[in-house]
């Protein structure tokens, strides 16, 4: 089975910019999660989805947002970006058929924000 | 409020050294699942292990082993006879039934160098 994948890999904007990132997850998993990874804060949640819907967020501004496609394909985005949102953003899948079933993870995308 | 601790930072070790990483986490939930990953170079996040809050039995997976001790919240994971491919960073992580298991909250991280 393929993992899950993230596009782009590496991304550089400017501030002020808007980007946005992919995420495909493992064929049959319908929950998709990203994270947000810098050296400051570490590994932080940002939101999951499920079947095209919101059920978690994390503690960031509404300049992140974020959505699922039919086919569990998830996009991020983040706009007016700030030095700050430099980082490495992660995408987790799994497969929610019960409990806590175990999030993989894809290679991320490396995001620097000039 | 969730919290997990990885007090330390960096360890460095020689190859076939054994070495364990210390995993501590605080939660109110009574049913929480237990999580490490590893972090090579190229950034991505690789599953180790699952743990479910009644499950206090230790797992051994080769040269991999985890003690899960409730009573002292910890999660500790070692690695025997160590090799230079360990070399990573380590990630210990908990989800709680309060936020439905969708989220993950990881400790800071250690740094495992392997060396010749």
């Amino acid at each position: 089975k393929a993992g899950v994948t993230q596009t782009p890999r590496y991304l550089i904007k400017t501030r002020g910019q808007q980007v946005t990132l992919s995420c495909s997850p493992i064929s049959g998993h319908r929950s998709v999660s990203w994270y947000q990874q810098t050296p400051g804060q570490g590994l932080q949640f940002l939101f999951e989805y499920f079947s095209e819907t919101q059920r978690n967020k994390g503690n960031f501004p509404g300049r992140f947002s974020g959505r699922q496609f039919s086919n569990s394909r998830s996009e991020m985005n983040v706009s007016t970006l700030e030095l700050g949102d430099s980082a490495l953003y992660l995408c987790a899948s799994s497969s929610k058929l019960q409990g806590s079933d175990t999030q993989y993870f894809g290679p991320g995308t490396r995001l620097t924000v000039l | 409020a969730q919290k997990v601790t990885q007090a330390q930072t960096e360890i460095s070790v020689v190859e076939k050294e054994d070495v364990t990483l210390d995993c501590v986490y605080e939660t109110r939930d009574t049913t929480y699942y237990l999580f490490w990953y590893k972090q090579p170079p190229s950034g991505e996040l690789v599953f180790l292990i699952r743990r479910n809050s009644f499950d206090e039995q230790n797992e051994i997976s080769g040269r991999y082993s985890w003690n899960f001790q409730k009573s002292t919240s910890s999660f500790n994971f070692t690695i025997t006879a160590s090799q230079v491919v360990d070399s990573a960073v380590y990630f210990c992580a908990l989800s709680g039934l309060n936020s439905g298991y969708s989220t993950l909250t990881f400790g800071k991280g250690t740094m495992l160098l392997v060396s010749p």
